[in-house]
Parts: structure tokens; C-alpha cells; sequence
């Protein structure tokens, strides 16, 4: 079964860092790009970015640009989703997504990361 | 910024009626176009890619049209797992969602 499988919920102080994961199997998973994409409470869905786990190449929205560092790590089938010090309007789920080869449609989804960023 | 308008906001429908929903392109964007169901607390589920190919899986009663800059998901007969919140997608942007609702 082709599945992304992410790390438990967090809670985090503002100014702490923190990475949060997303490890592909059932299928290559250097053969597909991986994306981010976070949802506040109550909101919708927005594109962070996206990587190649065969290259660690990344795109990143730029909305997000500076704010997380997107990387992966192909021999564990893992992709990672970091900040450097967050802020409390980090706070929101953050799914990765498996992107098809046709472009930047998403097939494969994580169940999501719970991120709370308070003092 | 290409920006993706959804209409309406909330479609208040009966199991068995058919469901028309909007997505509209500030400008041309082809056919690249894909649509996403999310329920409350679960993954979006992608549904169409390329405005009108559905995803593997996915009942034929979702179907996708349009091309340029008008771009429709219909569901030809709900059923009571389809109320949920939809979304369309152009490369990185998403519209705003629609809120499929009983009524």
C-alpha cells in the first residue's frame, strides 16, 4: 500500500524550532516530488513547497520562502518540513502530499501534523 | 498571481439531487486544473487532475469540465459521503473551497 506516514502532533513555544516529518512507502520514493501544504484552523488549503528526494532540489512558495526549510533524505524515504523559530501563527496542520508526474497534482496525502505554537 | 474563485461558498443539496460547482481562473490556465474533496478531519482526497480525468478510485459520478479560465465539478447524484468541503487547485494556488452541505 502506497502511504505517507507523518510525526505526531506538536506543541511548541514561539521561538522554538522544530522538524516535522513524512516518510513515503509501497512505492520508489525517489520517483515522485513531495509537497507541503499547510491548513490553519478553519481555513483552507495552501501550497508551502515541494522537493525532489532524489536531489533534495526544492520550490517553495513565495509565500513561505524563508520561513521553512523543506529537505529529505532519500535513504530513510523521509521528507522534512522545519522551522527556526516559530511563531505563533505557525500554528496549523501541515500535510504532505505525494505530487504525480504529470506536475503538481497531489495523489498521495499524510493524515496531517498538528503544529500549536504557544507561549 | 494567477487567484482561483470558487462559487458558491456553500451549496445546501438533498442525497440524489446533482451538484454543480464552480472554480474560476483570473486568467487562461489551460486545462491544468485539479479538484479536491477534504472531509472534517481527514487528508484532501484528490478527485479530478486535468479538469476532466478522474483520480483512480474515484466514483464516476464526480466528473470535471471546462478549460481557459471556467472550470465546473459536477456530482450527477450525491450520496451522503459526499458532503465535504471542495477545493480546486492551479499549480500552487488554491481556490478558497465550497462547503457542500445537507440540506
Amino acid at each position: 500500500e502506497v502511504q505517507l506516514v507523518q510525526s505526531g502532533a506538536e506543541v511548541k513555544k514561539p521561538g522554538e524550532s522544530l522538524r516535522i516529518s513524512c516518510k513515503g512507502s509501497g512505492y520508489s520514493f525517489t520517483s515522485y516530488w513531495i509537497s507541503w501544504v499547510r491548513q490553519m484552523p478553519g481555513k483552507g488549503l495552501e501550497w508551502m513547497g515541494r522537493i525532489d528526494p532524489s536531489d533534495s532540489y526544492t520550490n517553495y512558495s513565495p509565500s513561505f520562502q524563508g520561513h521553512v526549510t523543506i529537505s529529505a533524505d532519500k535513504s530513510i524515504s523521509t521528507a522534512y518540513l522545519q522551522w527556526s523559530s516559530l511563531k505563533a501563527s505557525d500554528t496549523a496542520m501541515y500535510y504532505c502530499a505525494r505530487i504525480l508526474p504529470e506536475g503538481y497534482y497531489m495523489d498521495v496525502w499524510g493524515k496531517g501534523t498538528t503544529v500549536t505554537v504557544s507561549s | 498571481e494567477i487567484v482561483l474563485t470558487q462559487s458558491p461558498a456553500t451549496l445546501s443539496l438533498s442525497p440524489g439531487e446533482r451538484a454543480t460547482l464552480s472554480c474560476r481562473a483570473s486568467q487562461s490556465v489551460s486545462s491544468y486544473l485539479a479538484w479536491y474533496q477534504q472531509k472534517p478531519g481527514q487528508a484532501p482526497r484528490l478527485l479530478i487532475y486535468d479538469a476532466s480525468n478522474r483520480a483512480t478510485g474515484i466514483p464516476a459520478r464526480f466528473s470535471g469540465s471546462g478549460s481557459g479560465t471556467d472550470f465546473t465539478l459536477t456530482i450527477s447524484s450525491l450520496e451522503p459521503e459526499d458532503f465535504a468541503v471542495y477545493y480546486c487547485q492551479l499549480l500552487i494556488t488554491f481556490g478558497q473551497g465550497t462547503r457542500l452541505e445537507i440540506k
